[in-house]
């Protein structure tokens, strides 16, 4: 495997739910983020870690928690979602500067019914 | 709140015909950065500019950052079919003592090449 990748590609759940989405870069990058991207709407950051340490929450509700257990691997634990909490939901990595480019997985497609 | 205002957002031409992308804000960025998304796919970096006034050329595509740090833009000469797509900007905030950031993103110009 090359690159950042994301499991699952797709995820239904429910409101009363628990389901977590996993990240994982192959880049030997020190810093990592969730985006979601809805409809209409620009792409918005919700996480970042550098070097395992969360830096910044983007006002991002409780029912996601992150989780960054070493500096390849990101995930993020959804509980009680609500369904406009339906989205893609993006994971990038990047090197360690502001300057850095950042390089994207594919995506986790949520919906929440 | 950083904001980045990204114009057009739609935009259909025919295949040969030239176009620009314009990204603009009144924020100063440490850095301003391109991606190109397909539809299931997450963005691609297309180019990292950083230094005010900075031009870089990828092909057929030229991307320009203001003297200010403020905005930016996407040039594509002799448009293809193969450039349709999501075009986004998006910007790194300035950080004392550096680190990585995340970014802030306008909405997109989504760029259809008839051909």
């Amino acid at each position: 495997e090359t690159g950042v990748t994301q499991t699952p590609r797709h995820l239904v759940m429910g409101m009363t739910n628990k389901k977590s989405l996993k990240c994982e870069q192959h880049l030997g990058h020190n810093a990592m983020y969730w985006y979601k991207q809805s409809a209409k709407k620009p792409l918005e950051l919700m996480f970042v870690y550098n070097f395992k340490e969360q830096t910044e929450n983007n006002s991002v509700p409780s029912r996601f928690s992150p989780e960054c257990p070493n500096s390849s691997h990101l995930f993020l634990h959804l509980h009680t979602l609500q369904p406009e909490d339906s989205a893609l939901y993006l994971c990038a990595s990047s090197q360690d500067s502001s300057t850095d480019g950042q390089f994207f997985g594919p995506g986790t497609r949520l919906t929440v019914l | 709140t950083q904001l980045l205002e990204q114009s057009p957002q739609f935009l259909s031409i025919q295949e040969g015909e030239n176009l620009t992308v314009y990204c603009n804000s009144s924020s100063v960025f440490s850095s301003l950065q391109w991606y190109r998304q397909e539809p299931g796919e997450g963005p691609v970096l297309l180019v990292t500019v950083v230094t005010g006034g900075e031009v870089k050329k990828l092909k057929r595509l030229t991307f320009q950052f203001g003297d200010a740090r403020k905005d930016s833009s996407l040039h594509i000469t002799a448009a293809q079919p193969g450039d349709t797509g999501l075009y986004l900007c998006a910007g790194a905030r300035l950080i004392e003592g550096g680190g990585a950031d995340g970014l802030t993103f306008g909405k997109g110009t989504h760029l259809i090449i008839q051909p």
